[in-house]
């Protein structure tokens, strides 16, 4: 599987913007940029995912490097609620099976 | 709701039990994925089934078996519990191979005493 590398943990303010970085190197021209959140005690949701322009949702916005070997996950405005940990995933086609792997992610603090 | 359901919610057990975890994909979903996440290792990915067929292994035990049927729900078999089995346990389906993400459950509870 192709690897990511996300910083262990990020703190921000309320009401600031907050850009939560990702490594992914060895990515593949088939492999699709996700990203997840994970609030305690809850199942992963989907935050939003890309190939190679960027991209926006009502809920943040996906910054991709022209090389495609980084990404930026863009909150516009951080509330208490985005206090979550964030997983930066490649899509790893292994034949037609897109598998998500999950690494340890980036624990994002949002200070009120 | 994110339209994936899993039951029970909670389930408290002793080693050496068996159980079974359920869950029902999001209306149209084909693909259903199960994923432990424990304390000390994150999300691991378990098995994939679509449309009935198994697709894709990851970590899983040989204790640990699945299925989907053909109203496409699933249920992932846990036996000979231990201790060590105790996480949560996660359901996720997509509409096709997941190319386009998945959408996870609320998850099941497992503690084994």
């Amino acid at each position: 599987d192709a690897k990511t590398t996300q910083p262990n943990s990020m703190e921000s303010n309320e009401e600031e913007p907050v850009h939560l970085p990702c490594n992914h190197s060895t990515i593949s021209g088939t492999d699709y940029i996700h990203w997840y959140r994970q609030l305690p005690s809850q199942g992963p949701e989907y935050v939003i995912h890309g190939l190679t322009s960027n991209v926006n949702n009502r809920m943040a916005s996906l910054a991709i490097a022209e090389d495609r070997k980084s990404s930026t996950l863009i909150l516009h405005r951080a509330t208490l609620r985005d206090a979550a940990v964030y997983y930066c995933i490649l899509s790893w086609s292994g034949g037609s099976n897109y598998k998500l792997t999950f690494g340890k992610g980036t624990l994002l603090t949002v200070n009120p | 709701d994110s339209g994936v359901t899993q039951t029970p919610k909670h389930l408290i057990t002793a080693t050496g039990q068996r159980v079974t975890l359920r869950c029902s994909p999001r209306s149209g979903d084909l693909s259903v994925y199960w994923y432990q996440q424990s304390l000390d290792q994150g999300l691991q990915f378990l098995i994939q089934y679509y449309n009935g067929e198994e697709r894709a292994k990851g970590n899983i035990l040989e204790r640990f078996s699945a299925q989907q049927f053909p109203d496409l729900h699933s249920e992932l078999n846990l036996s000979s519990l231990e201790l060590g089995d105790s996480a949560l346990y996660f359901c996720a389906s997509s509409a096709g191979q997941g190319r386009f993400g998945y959408t996870f459950g609320s998850g099941t509870r497992l503690t084994v005493v």
